[in-house]
C-alpha cells in the first residue's frame, strides 16, 4: 500500500461548480496535510496545508480531514477555468527525522467554461 | 522577496556522465529538499538538508549525493547518468524540516 493516493482523475466539472478531490494516506499517526496545484509544465504550489486538529478554509479552498478513515479532502468552490490543473496531497512523516513528504500522484482537474 | 530558485532550468547529458543541479532556498528558509518527477508521477523524495547535513533520505542509490553550504543553497549531483534518471528535479525549501516547502521551478534533465 502506498503511503498517499489520489485518483488519478481525470475529474472534470463545469465553471462554477464544487470540485471535490480526496486523498487517503497510510500512516495514521499523520498530523499534518498538504495540498500542492502544478500547471502542466510547472511545479508544485502550496495552495493549503492542515493539521490534524481541524479543517480549514481560506478563501474558495477548504481543506477536511477525516481521522477515522483517513483521508483528507480538498473542495473548489465556484471552479473557474484557471483552477484546471493537476492537485497533489502530501503528507509528511510523522516523526521529526527530518521530513519526508510523501505525494500522491495527483488528480487531473479541469473546469469547463 | 526571492522565492526558491534552481539552475540550470534545463539539461541534456548522455548515459554515464555526471550532473551538478544547484537550489536557493526562499528567503528566510533553512532546509532544502530535493524530489525527482517522473513524467504523470507525485514528486519522489530524493533527501532533505538541514544544518548542513543530510537529515533524511529516499529510496534513491549513492549515485545521488547533496550538500547544503552555510548560506542554505543546495547541490544534487548524479553519477553514472541512466535513461532512467530523465526527469524533472524540484528542490524545495522551509523554515525547519518539519515545515511547509516552497518549490522551485525545477531542472529538467533529459538522458540520452
Amino acid at each position: 500500500q502506498k503511503e498517499v493516493e489520489q485518483n488519478s482523475g481525470p475529474l472534470s466539472v463545469p465553471e462554477g461548480a464544487i470540485a471535490s478531490l480526496n486523498c487517503t494516506y497510510s500512516d495514521r499517526g499523520s498530523q499534518s496535510f498538504f495540498w500542492y496545484r502544478q500547471y502542466s509544465g510547472k511545479s508544485p504550489e502550496l495552495i493549503m496545508f492542515i493539521y490534524s486538529n481541524g479543517d480549514k478554509e481560506d478563501g474558495r479552498f477548504t481543506a477536511q480531514l477525516n481521522k477515522a478513515s483517513q483521508y483528507v479532502s480538498l473542495l473548489i468552490r465556484d471552479s473557474q477555468p484557471s483552477d484546471s490543473a493537476t492537485y497533489l496531497c502530501a503528507v509528511p512523516s510523522p516523526e521529526y527525522t527530518g521530513n519526508q513528504f510523501y505525494f500522491g500522484t495527483g488528480t487531473s482537474l479541469t473546469v469547463i467554461p | 522577496d526571492a522565492g526558491v530558485t534552481q539552475s540550470p532550468t534545463h539539461l541534456i547529458k548522455t548515459r554515464g556522465q555526471q550532473v551538478t543541479l544547484r537550489c536557493s532556498p526562499k528567503s528566510g528558509h533553512d532546509t532544502v529538499s530535493w524530489y525527482q518527477q517522473a513524467l504523470g508521477q507525485g514528486p519522489q523524495f530524493i533527501f532533505q538538508y538541514y544544518e548542513e547535513e543530510e537529515r533524511q533520505r529516499g529510496n534513491f542509490p549513492d549515485r545521488f549525493s547533496g550538500h547544503q553550504f552555510p548560506n542554505y543553497s543546495s547541490e544534487l549531483n548524479v553519477n553514472a547518468l541512466l535513461l532512467g534518471d530523465s526527469a524533472l528535479y524540484l528542490c524545495a525549501s522551509s523554515f525547519r524540516p518539519n515545515q511547509p516547502q516552497h518549490f522551485g521551478d525545477g531542472t529538467r534533465l533529459s538522458i540520452l
